[in-house]
């Protein structure tokens, strides 16, 4: 099983608004990222979380919060974001492997697309 | 710093050969991926060469040169449905954890 789950698939919401993205893994990955992908462009780098810790944040907006509640939970909270936030948000695991390993493979969930009016 | 190079759009004809050039400068290496990207869909993954040389998986094969910052990854027997973008993508630790920088992606266009 390599699947990431995430959810909703879709949503629209208003500049005041507060929604959460949620992700889901079982495969006991200990390394879970957020992505934003705009049309036509590469994935962008937004968080990484390591043990259920955050390693990674790369000078992200504060209107995007990440929360790990466990080691197969992945949140992004979403509050006041702005119109150019709309993107497709994708959630990815992998493994924890010290060195050059096959194994820290990201797989990637389907993605959330937001649209923010 | 970062910079992954690929062409940022290619065209093949269906059952011909298509290579995909990748090359990299990065602070860091641990690995590189390829990943399909249909439009509107997640990336999959396709290869992950971590040594120098060809891997080859069916119809796809990647290859990777790191005293050159360069890879490639070939597919044969093209199908209509290979019609995607494709992402190469570098693995590297940094500090406070591991990160995955992408390239811009190659779109490949099969016509019949």
């Amino acid at each position: 099983d390599t699947e990431v789950t995430q959810t909703p698939k879709h949503l629209v919401m208003g500049m005041t608004n507060k929604k959460s993205l949620k992700c889901e893994q079982h495969m006991g990955h200990r390394a879970m990222y957020w992505y934003k992908q705009k049309a036509k462009k590469p994935p962008e780098l937004m968080f990484v979380y390591s043990y259920e810790k955050l390693s990674i944040n790369e000078s992200v907006p504060s209107r995007f919060s990440p929360e790990c509640p466990n080691s197969s939970l992945l949140n992004l909270h979403l509050h006041a974001l702005q119109p150019e936030d709309s993107a497709l948000y994708l959630c990815a695991s992998s493994h924890l492997i010290q060195g050059t390993t096959a194994k820290n493979i990201q797989y990637f969930g389907a993605g959330t697309r937001l649209s923010v009016l | 710093g970062q910079n992954i190079d690929q062409p940022t759009e290619m065209t093949a004809t269906e059952g011909a050969i298509v290579q995909i050039n990748c090359t990299y400068q990065t602070s860091g290496f641990n690995g590189l991926f390829w990943y399909q990207q249909h439009a509107g869909e997640a990336p999959t993954f396709l290869s992950y060469n971590v040594l120098d040389g060809l891997e080859e998986k069916g119809r796809f094969s990647s290859f990777l040169s790191r005293s050159k910052g360069y890879s490639y990854l070939l597919l044969k027997e093209l199908q209509m449905k290979d019609s995607a973008s494709y992402l190469c993508a570098v693995f590297n630790e940094d500090t406070g954890g591991f990160k995955t920088i992408f390239g811009a992606g190659t779109r490949l266009f099969v016509k019949a």
